[in-house]
């Protein structure tokens, strides 16, 4: 199930079940999303992008659905194995502003 | 070999001092970048250098200084740090300024200001 904890929301999972991590953003001008996977006492690590032409984009067990409409981006992991513990952030950027915005990240547990 | 790397790994220190971070990237890309991650894991950016002119400075104290002496290397200079410094800060690189730019990050710096 999905919680908020004392910092953040945590996603915890079995082994083998598909995740979904959801981001809201704020800025409807955002035109380039990315996720971002952090482990734990690591830097944050690219995963994947979408741009706002496109409303899916697949990758290795990895798929982010982006929504325009209701500002809302998502990652899909399928078959979540315990390497995929980790802090999620999606990021987005402005057209014409050359800064990333984070989101507040989500971590994700799997349970072996 | 690792692509972007900085020191100290963690960095305790007393209020008032001036310490430094260093970064270094051997992946030869022109941008870095200084972000800040507090303790709610809420990432900022501070500061983005490309080929070593200051691109993007988001409304840091002049206390923090970043400079870069040729463009694999980005330091972070602090000056009477204070509690709220306390965080993890963290370098990254990437090929050029475009956000689309995959953005490369270092392990980051712990600093603990007591």
């Amino acid at each position: 199930g999905e919680s908020v904890g004392l910092h953040l929301p945590t996603l915890s999972v079995q082994e083998g079940d598909n995740s979904i991590i959801n981001c809201a953003y704020s800025n409807s001008a955002s035109d380039y999303f990315i996720w971002y996977k952090q482990e734990s006492g690591k830097g944050p690590q690219f995963i994947i992008d979408i741009r706002s032409n496109m409303d899916k984009r697949q990758g290795q067990r990895v798929t982010v659905l982006l929504n325009k409409t209701v500002k809302h981006l998502s990652l899909q992991i399928a078959a979540t194995q315990p390497g995929d513990s980790a802090v999620y952030f999606c990021a987005e950027e402005v057209a014409g502003y050359s800064t990333l915005t984070f989101g507040k990240g989500t971590m994700l547990l799997v349970s072996p | 070999d690792t692509a972007v790397s900085q020191t100290p790994k963690y960095l305790v220190t007393q209020m008032g001092n001036d310490k430094s971070i260093k970064c270094e990237q051997n992946l030869g890309h022109d941008t870095m970048y200084w972000y800040k991650q507090d303790s709610k894991k809420f990432l900022k950016i501070m500061f983005s250098y490309n080929n070593k002119e200051l691109i993007i400075n988001e409304t840091v104290p002049n206390r923090f200084s970043p400079k870069s002496p040729d463009k694999a290397h980005l330091n972070l200079h602090i000056n009477s740090l204070e509690l709220g410094d306390s965080a993890v800060y963290f370098c990254a690189s990437s090929q050029g300024l475009a956000v689309s730019e995959t953005q490369y990050f270092g392990p980051g710096t712990r600093l603990l200001v007591l």
